[in-house]
Formats: structure tokens, C-alpha cells, sequence
């Protein structure tokens, strides 16, 4: 079954509204999740580290103000787009895992498209 | 900088034959290696590992295979099954970093031909 759990799977706004989408680890606790993002036909690209406790780590190019990531507990992280638009219309992705182990797990995704 | 490559974006393969998907990186920091499979609208799921002290790992029709000194990979599926039309993304880790930070490649399309 599954150990990484996205919510929701399927979202679409408005131009302009926010929208969280959340990540759990079902089985496990996990530290450090990862927020990926996929454009049609294109790679999974790492948008930010999400640490418990503490700020997500971003990556080059990836605005932190348009992307909140909070990750209050050890099974939970979101990410909000905020002020969403077209063009952040894509297949998000998170995961998990315990990197000592050589484990990572990912969520089913969630496709965001806004209007 | 694309540090994890895929060159071939498709492959056609026929049911009952072998796939070869190929994969090159740059970083040598790179010490753990994976490929996933993603059908369209789902996560990618895992399919087989391997870590850079292994040159070959096999998992019943899954096979990677890993050239240190060229500073590739790649996966073979034998026999290939309709099934296995998907798309394939190997990504790269540096387990020694402790981070689980994957970098994966552009992926690979494979469709199985029945």
C-alpha cells in the first residue's frame, strides 16, 4: 500500500486563488520531504527540500513566496501556490523516505490547473 | 546544467523482447542510483536501485546495470511485457549527502508492442 499520501489529487481554480496541496508519510516519520514539479513531457524537477521544524530549502529559480511549504509535523508537509496562474498549471509531486536506507517513496501526485 | 540525461525521449520494443534504457550523469558526487516508473497522471513508482560499490542489480525481469567510469546506467527489461509501456526516469543521489535528494533525467518513453 501506499506510504505517501497527496491531497488532493485533482485541483482547479481561478486565476489569482491559492491552492495547498498536502503530503503525508503514512508509515514512517519523515524529516525531510521533497516538493517535485512536472511539466507535460518534461523530467520531475526538485522544487524544495521541506525540513520539520525549520524552512524549506528552495531551489535555484523556484520563487519560496509563491510556493509556501510548511512542514509542522512529522508525517505532514504542504505547499501553497499562492496567487495562482496558468502557468503554474503542472503535476506536483512529493516525497519521502529515509535517505540511510536508500528509501524514497512518492506520493500519487497532484495535478493543478488553473483557469 | 542537466546532470542526470536520458538521450532517447521513446523506445519501441516488441512483447517478449528485451529493453534497453540508457541513462548518463555528470556529477561524480552521485553514489546511489534509481529508476522509476510514471504512468500518465500518477507518481512515480520505484523499480530497482543500485548502489555505486554494485555494477549490476537484478530484480526478476529488471536488470540495471552501472559503469562507474563511463558514468552510466541502464535498465533492462527482459522479457518486455505491454505492460511496461510507461514512462522510465532514472534518477541520481548522493546518499553520502544524507539528504535523499533525487535528480532525476528527462525520462524515457517505452511502449511495448504486443
Amino acid at each position: 500500500g501506499a506510504v505517501v499520501s497527496q491531497h488532493p489529487s485533482w485541483v482547479i481554480c481561478k486565476s489569482g486563488t491559492s491552492v495547498k496541496i498536502e503530503c503525508r508519510s503514512l508509515d514512517f516519520q519523515a524529516t525531510t520531504m521533497f516538493w517535485y514539479r512536472q511539466f507535460p513531457k518534461q523530467s520531475l524537477m526538485l522544487m524544495a527540500t521541506s525540513n520539520e521544524g525549520s524552512k524549506a530549502t528552495y531551489e535555484q529559480g523556484v520563487e519560496k513566496d509563491k510556493f509556501l511549504i510548511n512542514h509542522a509535523s512529522l508525517t505532514l508537509s504542504t505547499l501553497t501556490v499562492t496567487s495562482a496562474h496558468p502557468e503554474d498549471s503542472s503535476f506536483y509531486i512529493c516525497s519521502a523516505g529515509r535517505p540511510s536506507h536508500g528509501e524514497l517513496f512518492f506520493g500519487e501526485g497532484s495535478r493543478l490547473t488553473v483557469l | 546544467d542537466q546532470q542526470v540525461k536520458q538521450n532517447s525521449p521513446s523506445l519501441s520494443v516488441q512483447e517478449g523482447r528485451i529493453s534497453i534504457l540508457n541513462c548518463d550523469y555528470t556529477n561524480s558526487m552521485f553514489d546511489y542510483f534509481l529508476w522509476y516508473k510514471k504512468y500518465p497522471a500518477e507518481g512515480p513508482t520505484f523499480l530497482i536501485s543500485i548502489s555505486s560499490i554494485k555494477d549490476k542489480n537484478e530484480d526478476g525481469r529488471f536488470t540495471v546495470f552501472l559503469n562507474k567510469s563511463a558514468k552510466h546506467l541502464s535498465l533492462h527489461i527482459v522479457p518486455s511485457q505491454p505492460g511496461d509501456s510507461a514512462v522510465y526516469f532514472c534518477a541520481a543521489s548522493s546518499l553520502s549527502s544524507n539528504t535523499g535528494k533525487l535528480i532525476f533525467g528527462q525520462g524515457t518513453t517505452l511502449q511495448v508492442k504486443p
